[in-house]
């Protein structure tokens, strides 16, 4: 799977929004980005995935930018629930199904 | 939809002893995976099935960790004789096993172990 970088730390405040950033400079054409996030003391939870275009759910925004070396997850107003650690994930498209976690973007709320 | 469940979520052993983890995934789901997580890293693979064959035991220690998936639903991982290194939450996922990279994984809550 092709690598991701995140910032290892970020702080943002209550009820405003996130805007969390992923570089993947070497992605293909078949690699979809996927955001996951952990809450504290539990497993992984999907939040969001995209290919191309910029993608909107329940949960969160996903831009992506138009050469797809990068991609911002956007939470659109946080709330202390949101505290919890992002990853940034490439998946081929056509490759395994697993994931392949880095270390993430541990996000601070504060109140 | 009831999610994976896993058991148990706490295990506290001495080295050189064995445990074994238990997961049930959610209903359907054809590929099941666990995962290992170290505190302060992210999750690492340890073994993906698709119903009841690996397709992935790469990083699976297999000199002491060993896994089954009997007739394709729940599955077991087992740790004989445990390290101190093996302390860490083990992560059980499972997955539609849908082609292409649209695939989505459901995690359990994990399994604390610690070696002392």
């Amino acid at each position: 799977d092709a690598k991701t970088t995140q910032p290892n730390s970020m702080e943002s405040n209550e009820e405003e929004p996130v805007h969390l950033p992923c570089n993947h400079s070497t992605i293909s054409g078949t690699d979809y980005i996927h955001w996951y996030r952990q809450l504290p003391s539990q497993g992984p939870e999907y939040v969001i995935h995209g290919l191309t275009s910029n993608v909107n759910n329940r949960m969160a925004s996903l831009a992506i930018a138009e050469d797809r070396k990068s991609s911002t997850l956007i939470l659109h107003r946080a709330t202390l629930r949101d505290a919890a650690v992002y990853y940034c994930i490439l998946r081929d498209g056509f490759g395994n199904e697993k994931l392949t976690f880095g270390t993430g973007t541990r996000l601070t709320i504060i109140p | 939809e009831a999610g994976v469940a896993q058991s148990p979520r706490y295990k506290i052993i001495e080295k050189r002893q064995s445990v074994a983890f238990w997961c049930n995934p959610i209903s359907g789901h054809a590929t099941l995976y666990w995962y290992q997580q170290i505190l302060g890293q992210g999750p690492k693979l340890l073994i993906q099935f698709q119903n009841n064959g690996v397709v992935d035991d790469s990083q699976l220690p297999k000199d002491r960790f060993s896994a089954e998936r009997l007739k394709g639903v729940d599955s077991t991982l087992k740790i004989q004789p445990a390290k101190l290194e093996d302390s860490a939450v083990y992560l059980c996922a499972s997955s539609l096993g849908l082609a292409g990279g649209a695939n989505v994984l459901t995690f359990g809550a994990g399994s604390r172990l610690t070696v002392l």
